[in-house]
């Protein structure tokens, strides 16, 4: 079975510091990772896609990708109250007759205090 | 970005009446689109993947008989709840990605669709 794996938090951070959100996954073939925020009671919002080892950054953001420990991790620089949501680690799993589908983690609520 | 579009985003019904939802795709064709479930508090939960001119394919646990998926063209999809019963309340949302070669398989979101059955 696919699993993809996150702390549920909340993690609470302070205004301005960085936060980092963890996320394993079970299948070592999957090639492509992704961040979603999440506000209450609103739909997925992608922030970050990653496909490769190493770091990707964007503004604030730098996911990061370790194949090897089939770990993925989002960091957030200068975090702001407005960051505080739900963050969804999401991994594209692919079938034997080229059919895929995304699942998704848990979720980390994170909250950035003024 | 792409933009997909999911209406409506609320429906309170009576138990045993059945509820529609449609999912647009509005500057793309999506030849594939998954049907999301999520309760609160909790992550996402894939009901089913809908494939544009074909039968969807249903995850494991889905009852494809009491939610009805149509995938006619390249940019509507429509859930449709049958009969339904308070515990089916919850909020669902639609997905979809771009085609090949386009496609690295991001999915862009619907607003959701809040069922209430009272």
């Amino acid at each position: 079975q696919k699993e993809v794996e996150q702390n549920s938090g909340p993690l609470s951070v302070p205004e301005g510091a960085i936060a980092s959100l963890n996320c394993t996954y079970s299948d070592r073939v999957s090639q492509s990772f992704f961040w979603y925020r999440q506000y209450s009671g609103k739909s997925p919002e992608l922030i970050m896609s990653i496909y490769s080892n190493g770091d990707k950054e964007d503004g604030r953001f730098t996911a990061q990708l370790n194949k090897a420990s089939q770990y993925v991790s989002l960091l957030i620089r200068d975090s702001q109250p407005s960051d505080s949501a739900t963050y969804l680690c999401a991994v594209r799993y692919s079938g034997m007759d080229s059919s895929y589908k995304l699942i998704f983690g848990s979720g980390t609520r994170l909250l950035v205090r003024p | 970005g792409a933009v997909v579009s999911q209406h409506p985003s609320r429906v309170i019904c009576k138990s045993g009446t059945s509820v529609k939802i449609e999912c647009r795709s509005l500057d793309f064709q999506a030849t594939t689109m998954f049907w999301y479930r999520q309760f609160p508090k909790k992550s996402l939960m894939l009901m089913a993947t809908s494939n544009e001119g074909s039968k969807a394919t249903y995850e494991q646990g889905v009852e494809k008989d009491k939610f009805l998926i149509n995938h006619a063209s390249l940019t509507l999809s429509t859930l449709t709840v049958t009969s339904a019963h308070p515990e089916d309340s919850s909020f669902y949302i639609c997905s979809a990605s771009r085609g090949l070669p386009l496609n690295t398989g991001e999915l862009f979101f619907g607003e959701g669709s809040r069922l209430t059955v009272l």
